[in-house]
């Protein structure tokens, strides 16, 4: 079965720096990557997702790219605020195996002032 | 409001006392599965259902039972909970056809 790898598990930056989130998988066949942010005491919310026909995707300041070839997917976040500041998953899913979400470990991100 | 909500919250119970955790959506989803979260292993499946009466195993089903009767609700049901099924639980839905999973609150279960 699929299996995702993330790191680091836990990272620390400056508000205004930036931060990358690696993760990869196993299963040539994953077609659909999501990442989801938790926050303390929340449900993980999708907050980018990218598909294996795109190399990359932006939404404002959060950016997802991907390498089919190397078999792994980073999330990018430019301009880190404190708001930024949560539990990221990335997850893969393969084709054919009924949506089932595979998640990576989790990267704890902490922006400081 | 769209939304996947589960019931309850927050549970203590002793070990081999029979529980359900509730799951229901009001969005008409086919697809509803249910998660583990334990610290450094992120979240891992137990079953899912693909529509009414079709349920199967996800990663980690054992000690756990489930049931697709109504299309909204996904109970999760331990009949003999033990002390490693302590968690933080969740149930998650999505369309047929969309990859995009949304997630109910958490139930936090500690079993003693």
């Amino acid at each position: 079965g699929e299996n995702v790898e993330q790191h680091p598990s836990t990272l620390s930056v400056q508000e205004g720096d930036s931060a990358v989130i690696k993760c990869t998988y196993s299963d040539s066949a994953s077609n659909y990557f999501p990442w989801y942010k938790q926050e303390l005491g929340k449900r993980p919310q999708l907050i980018i997702d990218i598909r294996s026909n795109v190399g990359e995707k932006k939404d404002q300041r959060i950016a997802v790219t991907l390498n089919k070839t190397a078999k792994h997917f980073s999330l990018h976040i430019t301009e880190t605020q404190p708001e930024d500041s949560a539990v990221y998953f990335c997850a893969a899913i393969a084709a054919g195996t009924a949506s089932k979400l595979t998640f990576g470990t989790g990267t704890r991100l902490q922006v400081t002032l | 409001e769209a939304q996947v909500t589960q019931n309850p919250r927050y549970l203590i119970t002793v070990t081999g006392k029979k529980l359900t955790v509730t799951c229901s959506q009001n969005m008409n989803h086919e697809y509803m599965s249910w998660y583990r979260q334990d610290p450094g292993l992120g979240l891992r499946q137990i079953y899912y259902s693909m529509n009414v009466e079709v349920t199967d195993k996800g990663d980690v089903p054992e000690g756990y039972k489930v049931s697709r009767k109504e299309k909204r609700n996904f109970p999760l049901i331990l009949e003999s909970p033990s002390p490693n099924q302590t968690s933080l639980y969740f149930c998650a839905s999505s369309l047929w056809g969309s990859d995009e999973q949304f997630f109910g609150p958490g139930t936090r279960l500690t079993v003693l």
